[in-house]
């Protein structure tokens, strides 16, 4: 089945320590996106993918890059975690079609622990 | 501008009771509507979407939701509540051009014995 994998499902890292979270995709989607959602709250939009097109939304922090080496891959990489970016971390994936809406897929989240 | 609002944050039902979830938006243009639902842990999966066809829309797990454009709603409802229904429901709204969507602050289900 097609579908967005993201690895690993669970992520323990130290304060400071950086880490990287991947997501796949087998359904050729050319849209990558990644979410950040806190305990509770709905999901917040840290950047996106156009192809290789990298959209950043302007009020994600410069401690988040993201990496698209190719159509199935992207990462997100933390460079220095906070406290505060304790936090499940979503893929999704959309395809982008001429005048209509691009439903986004959602791949199972990684949640993140900083200690 | 787009917007969603979710209101109650919290809604309990006895099982086999109706259950209501309420989605308001704000479009300036033809909106495009979706309900995820999220169990704990995981993804968000969709349930039903309204893309300007039938107004009334079926989803799975025997969800179901209907567009009022006069009333700017979309209401996620199921005749019969099932425990396995408890779980964290979320609107969104789109529209064609963008790759953004807009989330409600989403609903979560408490289904009782």
């Amino acid at each position: 089945d097609a579908m967005v994998i993201q690895n690993p499902r669970y992520q323990v890292t130290q304060f400071g320590k950086p880490v990287t979270l991947s997501c796949s995709q087998t359904l050729n989607h050319n849209v990558m996106y990644w979410y950040q959602q806190k305990s509770s709250q709905a999901p917040k939009l840290l950047f996106h993918y156009y192809d290789k097109d990298f959209n950043n939304e302007a009020d994600t922090p410069d401690n988040f890059q993201s990496r698209r080496p190719n159509t199935s891959f992207c990462f997100l990489d933390i460079r220095s975690p906070g406290l505060g970016d304790a936090a499940m971390y979503l893929c999704a994936t959309s395809r982008e079609l001429q005048g209509a809406y691009n439903e986004q897929f959602f791949g199972p989240g990684t949640r993140l622990t900083v200690l | 501008a787009q917007s969603v609002t979710q209101l109650g944050s919290h809604v309990s039902v006895s099982e086999g009771a109706l259950v209501l979830l309420r989605c308001n938006y704000s479009s300036s243009v033809p909106p495009y509507l979706f309900w995820y639902v999220q169990y704990p842990n995981q993804g968000l999966q969709l349930l039903l979407k309204y893309t300007s066809a039938a107004t009334l829309v079926k989803g799975i797990n025997g969800f179901e939701a209907e567009f009022k454009k006069s009333e700017t709603s979309f209401h996620l409802t199921k005749p019969s509540a099932h425990m396995s229904d408890a779980a964290e429901y979320f609107c969104a709204v789109t529209h064609s051009g963008t790759y953004k969507y807009i989330f409600g602050t989403g609903t979560r289900l408490k289904v009782l014995a």
